[in-house]
């Protein structure tokens, strides 16, 4: 079963920071991945996808992933985050064909003002 | 995008009562349907993924018979947590995706937190 890995649970930045939250998985076959966002006391939303073609995925809110088949990654950037960006930050994997998603125990962003 | 509600957005019940919460897709119809659950600071897990129409496909661990999942129509999917208890208590929380199937993204909904005295 495919596993999925976030490092640095809680980060911390200012504004016009820039943000790199890493993703990788552990499965050989093809996968879909995804990045989630939760702001505080709303439920997840979807910031991006990959499924195929371009490695570089862009997503809402000027956030972007790059997909490394290689490392096993889908890092998640953003070049200058906002307040706004405070949240939580879910990556996960699901095996093509399965039904299955399997997420990161997810990152806590606080961006300071 | 599509919206996936859930009901109640909380309860609290006493221990031994059973407990529904129900989750709708909006404005798309789901063939599949997910139900996860979150303890504080950890991930989501899965719990059961449910196709409208059939029974559900329960992850190992889960108990079936306590955790009682119904997909009987295209929005519509209910957990019920028979007997409830207090290790039940969690935030619980449903997904829905579309009948491009695994290709097609899960959309989730705002979560349920149970707390069952």
């Amino acid at each position: 079963a495919q596993s999925v890995s976030q490092h640095n649970h809680h980060v911390i930045l200012s504004e016009a920071a820039s943000l790199e939250l890493g993703c990788n998985y552990s499965y050989g076959g093809t996968v879909n991945l995804f990045w989630y966002v939760q702001y505080p006391g709303q439920h997840l939303q979807l910031l991006l996808k990959y499924f195929s073609g371009d490695p570089l995925v862009k997503g809402i809110k000027g956030f972007e992933a790059e997909f490394i088949k290689s490392k096993f990654s889908f890092n998640l950037r953003k070049p200058s985050v906002q307040w706004s960006d405070t949240a939580e930050y879910f990556c996960a994997v699901n095996a093509r064909g399965n039904n299955r998603l399997a997420f990161g125990k997810g990152n806590q962003v606080v961006v300071i003002p | 995008g599509a919206v996936v509600s859930q009901h109640p957005s909380w309860v609290i019940c006493k221990s031994g009562t059973s407990v529904k919460i129900e989750c709708r897709s909006l404005d798309f119809q789901a063939t599949t349907m997910f139900w996860y659950r979150q303890f504080p600071k950890q991930s989501l897990m899965l719990m059961a993924t449910s196709n409208e129409g059939s029974k559900a496909t329960y992850e190992q661990g889960v108990e079936k018979d306590k955790f009682l999942i119904n997909h009987a129509s295209l929005t519509l999917s209910t957990l019920t947590v028979t007997s409830a208890h207090p290790e039940d208590s969690s935030f619980y929380i449903c997904s829905a995706r579309g009948r491009a199937g695994p290709t097609d993204t899960q959309y989730f909904g705002p979560g349920t937190r149970l707390t069952v005295l």
